[in-house]
């Protein structure tokens, strides 16, 4: 089975800082990889997400992520933190066979951005 | 277009009353899914349907029962609720049921059972 593993539950950073939340994943077969977005009171939101091909993935508001497969990583990142990317960030794989219904989520990363 | 709705957004149960919660979409999706959301434990797929008048179950479905009678509606029952059941409960859809479908959620039901 896959599994996703967020390290750091609570990441607080400084507004104009780097961001950098970090995900492992375990996969018997090529991943598909997302990375969902829930702001307070909200339902998620897809941020970006990695099918085939290049392995940076660009998504909205200015967060990209990598698809590390030496290393089973895909990690967030956004240059410059602002106060409104503060929210719980969930990272989610799909299973071996591909479908939607075998998507697994992570345990979470809520983002804290101090002034 | 309001996307996937879902009510109510809050209900506080005693234990062994039942509900329904809701959730509708107005994209013409064909797959549905209910999750509930634990505090550090993510998401949880609890059922999911493929289309109209189809159901199945997810990773952790005891205790609970679901409909599809509508293509854009899909409710979530709680026979008897146990307090087992407080959690967060979101309602998503894709258009189908591959793993490279974005799932859109709505905005979720915080559910107590006392």
């Amino acid at each position: 089975a896959q599994s996703v593993t967020q390290l750091g539950s609570h990441v607080s950073v400084s507004e104009g800082a780097l961001v950098l939340l970090r995900c492992n994943y375990s996969s018997s077969v090529p991943p598909y990889l997302f990375w969902y977005v829930q702001y307070p009171n909200q339902g998620l939101q897809l941020l970006l997400k990695y099918t085939t091909g290049a392995t940076l993935v660009k998504g909205i508001n200015g967060f990209e992520a990598e698809f590390k497969k030496s290393e089973t990583s895909f990690h967030l990142t956004k240059p410059s933190a602002h106060m409104s990317d503060a929210a719980e960030y969930f990272c989610a794989v799909t299973g071996p066979s591909g479908s939607a219904r075998q998507l697994t989520f992570g345990s979470g990363t809520q983002l804290t951005v101090l002034p | 277009n309001a996307g996937v709705t879902q009510t109510p957004k809050f209900r506080v149960l005693k234990t062994g009353q039942s509900m329904t919660l809701l959730c509708a979409q107005d994209m013409n999706h064909e797959y549905m899914y209910w999750y509930r959301q634990d505090p550090g434990m993510g998401l949880r797929l609890i059922h999911y349907s493929v289309g109209e008048g189809t159901t199945a179950k997810g990773e952790v479905p005891d205790g609970y029962n679901v409909s599809r009678l509508k293509k854009q509606n899909f409710l979530l029952g709680l026979e008897s609720a146990a307090p087992s059941q407080t959690s967060v409960y979101f309602c998503a859809s894709s258009a189908l049921g591959r793993g490279t479908d974005t799932q859109y959620f709505g905005p979720g039901t915080r559910l107590t059972v006392l």
